[in-house]
């Protein structure tokens, strides 16, 4: 069984860094052709991909985001880690961390979400 | 990379079908088989619902199908039922090697 959960602080100040921790089970970060994407979605509105790093550590970053973003993975661990620099209350959202499959293309187990609040 | 294209909404009555368009460009949807669907229920993580254009994944039910044709794709639900209402997102892959997801589409079963 596939499963994956995010973890990380649920209220941040304008201007600090944010981490959030994915912590997965079922799969292997090791296994050809996998990857870990962290998705978000602000209230109300719609799901904004973020980044995506591969078993092979190759990473992908939103363009519009790149520069603010920072992808890691521990194998050993079984976790994935992603930073977002610079905070601002428009980034406010409930962040995912889902499954990808490079041979389809798609995101096919997610966690459960959390919502991270960034406020002064 | 712009966000793909859906109807902000769509509505259909129990038993009938409906369709939700996803357009992009010949750099995303148009250029390659890697169009997917998430299905999201209020509160809920997004589900897949289809993958490469018109795959399901096991468990998936058959009254969900997938198509493409040029830079748009579309997911069609047959058989309407009350389970279906969700918000529902269309994800492509694009020439920059990354995917990019459309704007979502509220589907209100009457």
């Amino acid at each position: 069984q596939i499963t994956l959960k995010e973890s990380g602080p649920t209220l941040v100040k304008p201007t600090q860094t944010l981490t959030l921790t994915c912590t997965f089970s079922g799969f292997s970060l090791s296994t050809s052709g996998v990857g870990v994407g962290w998705i978000r979605q602000p209230p109300g509105k719609a799901l904004e991909w973020l980044a995506l790093i591969y078993w092979d550590d190759d990473k992908r970053y939103s363009p519009s985001l790149k520069s603010r973003l920072t992808i890691t993975k521990d194998t050993s661990k079984n976790q994935v880690v992603l930073t977002m620099t610079n905070m601002d209350p428009v980034d406010t959202a409930t962040y995912y961390c889902a499954l990808h499959h490079l041979l389809n293309y798609n995101f096919d187990s997610w966690g459960q979400g959390t919502l991270v609040t960034v406020s002064s | 990379q712009s966000a793909l294209t859906q109807p902000a909404s769509v509505s259909g009555s129990p038993g009938q079908s409906i369709t939700i368009s996803c357009t992009g460009t010949s750099s995303d949807v148009g250029g390659y088989n890697y169009v997917s669907w998430y299905q999201q229920h209020p509160g809920k993580a997004p589900k897949l619902m289809i993958y490469d254009v018109s795959n399901r994944p096991s468990g998936v039910s058959n009254r969900f199908s997938g198509s493409k044709s040029g830079n748009t794709a579309s997911l069609t639900i047959s058989g309407l039922q009350a389970e279906d209402e969700a918000d529902y997102y269309c994800s492509s892959y694009t020439s920059s090697t990354t995917p990019v997801f459309g704007g979502g589409t509220k589907l209100t079963v009457l």
